[in-house]
């Protein structure tokens, strides 16, 4: 069973500082990887997807790369403003499957 | 851009009720799933669509729900006899623009259900 899991739990920073936010799964037959963005009361807004054949991918400010063997991937923030807080959450898809297995996410704070 | 939407927003209703709540995926989209999300805790998948029949569904996804595509636009779930453990918040999403795609998830804003 697919379990997917987030590191930091929380996350406050100053504006301007890079950073970095882990997501680990524990199977590695995933056909892709999804970072979305959760507002408070709000829905999800997709980031970055990462197919499973890829090493990363790009939007912007943000950074995601994938290694599916070691069953981890990361988020990168440049340069992060306060309009960046946010929960940010990891979710997998395995191959054969269409649903997502969400992490518990982080929750990040920008202080100006 | 294309938008998930759904209706309502915001659902009160009486444990025993019946309620449906609703979503227009994005048009051109083929796999239509929902989720919840309990207040904090994680996005949990219930149950996905395709080709006018359940493909997927969870151990969550008992009895008491049903989903339904009345229409060429809507998507519904219905919970038959709500529960107060059945509050939460419910997303609608959609994904895959061809039979042999089914990434990109789009999700709507969401239904936050309160069971009193």
């Amino acid at each position: 069973k697919q379990e997917v899991t987030q590191i930091p739990a929380a996350l406050s920073v100053p504006e301007g500082e890079n950073l970095v936010l882990n997501c680990s799964f524990t199977d590695s037959a995933i056909y892709n990887l999804q970072w979305f963005r959760q507002d408070p009361g709000k829905g999800l807004t997709s980031l970055l997807l990462i197919q499973s054949s890829q090493r990363e991918q790009t939007s912007g400010r943000l950074n995601a790369s994938l290694d599916k063997s070691s069953g981890r991937s990361t988020l990168y923030i440049a340069a992060s403003q306060p309009g960046d807080s946010a929960t940010y959450l990891c979710a997998v898809m395995n191959t054969g499957f269409q649903k997502l297995v969400f992490g518990t996410g982080t929750r990040l704070l920008v202080s100006p | 851009e294309p938008e998930v939407t759904q209706t309502p927003s915001h659902q009160v209703t009486q444990m025993g009720q019946e309620v449906i709540l609703r979503c227009v995926p994005i048009s051109n989209h083929l796999y239509f799933y929902w989720y919840r999300q309990i207040l904090g805790q994680k996005v949990e998948f219930l149950v996905s669509f395709y080709n006018n029949e359940i493909s997927e569904k969870s151990e969550i996804f008992d009895d008491q729900f049903s989903v339904e595509r009345p229409d060429g636009s809507n998507f519904t779930l219905k919970i038959r006899s709500t529960k107060l453990e059945d509050s939460a918040m419910y997303f609608c999403a959609s994904s895959g623009n061809s039979q042999s795609s089914t990434y990109g998830y789009t999700f709507g804003s969401g239904t936050r259900l309160t069971v009193v």
